[in-house]
């Protein structure tokens, strides 16, 4: 049964720093895995997605990178702003069927 | 990019009475949707799949009478929580596969009083 753990459970960092959130996975047959943040009482927005093909995503600040075979995902945040703040999850697509597993999420706090 | 529409946002109900969720993909087809349940502070949890033209899959533990799982068409997914009590309260999320990876609805903030 695959197992998606998120370190740190919480971080809080003043503007502009880089920052790191890490996922770790115990199945590495994996088929892709997604980033997405949620803000409270919203739903998910999706911010990268890597297929298990891939070594890395970007899109703006947010940079992705994924390592198969030591089951683990980090995404980089660059210069980080107040309205990063949100919860970011990770979440790990087997190759068998559709059924996403979810990490419990890294609530991040951006201080002006 | 696809989305995922869900309505309503919110929605207050007494105890006893059914709500509809709807979910809708409006950009590409979803033969497949999926349920969410998240309470506070924790992640989602799967309740159950929709397949369309079939009978939802639901997971362990979760009561198929209780939450009743519609998937009509290619676009449209409808949950309806029946007889709703207090402890059915919560955040009711959907989302499907598209080619951008999966997609999540806003969500539905469900309160039964």
């Amino acid at each position: 049964k695959q197992e998606v753990t998120q370190i740190p459970a919480a971080l809080s960092v003043p503007e502009g720093e880089n920052l790191v959130l890490n996922c770790s996975f115990t199945d590495s047959a994996i088929y892709n895995l997604q980033w997405f943040r949620q803000d409270p009482g919203k739903g998910l927005t999706s911010l990268l997605l890597i297929q298990s093909s891939q070594r890395e995503q970007t899109s703006g600040r947010l940079n992705a990178s994924l390592d198969k075979s030591s089951g683990r995902s980090t995404l980089y945040i660059a210069a980080s702003q107040p309205g990063d703040s949100a919860t970011y999850l990770c979440a790990v697509r087997g190759t068998s069927g559709s059924r996403l597993t979810f990490g419990e999420g890294t609530q991040l706090t951006v201080n002006p | 990019g696809a989305v995922v529409s869900q309505h309503p946002s919110w929605v207050i109900c007494k105890s006893g009475t059914s709500v509809k969720i709807e979910c809708r993909s409006l950009d590409f087809q979803a033969t497949t949707m999926f349920w969410y349940r998240q309470f506070p502070k924790q992640s989602l949890m799967l309740m159950a799949t929709s397949n369309e033209g079939s009978k939802a899959t639901y997971e362990q533990g979760v009561e198929k009478d209780k939450f009743l799982i519609n998937h009509a068409s290619l676009t449209l997914s409808t949950l309806t929580v029946t007889s709703a009590h207090p402890e059915d309260s919560s955040f009711y999320i959907c989302s499907a596969d598209s080619n951008y990876g999966y997609t999540f609805g806003s969500g539905t903030r469900l309160t039964v009083v």
